[in-house]
């Protein structure tokens, strides 16, 4: 059973850069057909996906949610098993708990395709952007 | 305003069973078979209950089914329990982006 755990500060200041990474266990990060993301939940509010990373070829394949795209980038760490999210630039307006999430794909053929579900999240780590 | 559209809240006694939808505002969000469902309590992630319109993930119970019809799709939970008290959430995609829905409050009496 893959389980997911998110890590970093929980306090950033306005116009600085949220990091945040998110440790895999139970398997392995370069599977293929995997695509490792990041959502995120405004304080009583509903869920916002910020984009993926899946390892392709040696190397790391993302796409970002169109509204976020200019202050979002997604890597991957294969030798240490984690993958994570910097946000750029962050407002008040950025303040959410963020998740870590695994969305299962179909491979067939040598190609794998998204199936835009995810089977395995973390437990959601809170970031404030204050002050 | 969210690309899915789920009714705030719904409720039901122990035992009854309940209905929430979830439906598309932009063209094609629920064209494909892509929907799934998401179980969140107070203060936890959220679990996925439903995938690909009606496929339930190993561990889910028989009493969770989902179905579509057009642009809507629907989560069912027949025989609710205490347990169910929780926010539900739908989620599909547009292109590449994953969407979720504003999320629908069971409350069960």
């Amino acid at each position: 059973q893959v389980q997911l755990q998110e890590s970093g500060p929980g306090l950033v200041k306005p116009s600085q850069t949220l990091s945040l990474t998110c440790s895999v266990s139970g398997g392995s990060i370069s599977s293929a057909g995997h695509y490792w993301s990041w959502i995120r939940q405004h304080p009583g509010k509903g869920l916002e996906w910020i984009g993926y990373i899946s390892y392709i070829l040696y190397s790391g394949s993302t796409y970002y949610n169109p509204s976020l795209q200019s202050r979002v980038t997604i890597s991957l760490d294969t030798s240490r098993h984690q993958f994570s999210l910097r946000l750029s630039s962050v407002t008040a307006a950025d303040t959410a708990v963020y998740y870590c999430a695994r969305e299962l794909g179909l491979c067939s053929g040598g190609s794998c395709y998204r199936q835009y579900f995810f089977d395995q999240w973390g437990q959601g780590t809170l970031v404030t952007v204050s002050s | 305003q969210s690309a899915l559209t789920q009714p705030a809240s719904v409720s039901g006694s122990p035992g009854q069973s309940i209905t929430i939808s979830c439906t598309g505002t932009s063209s094609g969000v629920v064209d494909y078979n892509y929907i799934s469902w998401y179980q969140q309590h107070p203060g936890k992630a959220p679990t996925l209950i439903i995938y690909e319109v009606s496929n339930r993930p190993s561990g889910v119970p028989d009493r969770f089914s989902g179905s579509k019809s057009g642009n809507t799709a629907s989560l069912t939970i027949s025989g609710l329990q205490a347990e169910d008290e929780a926010d539900y959430y739908c989620s599909s995609h547009t292109s590449s982006n994953v969407v979720f829905g504003g999320g629908t409050r069971l409350t069960v009496l």
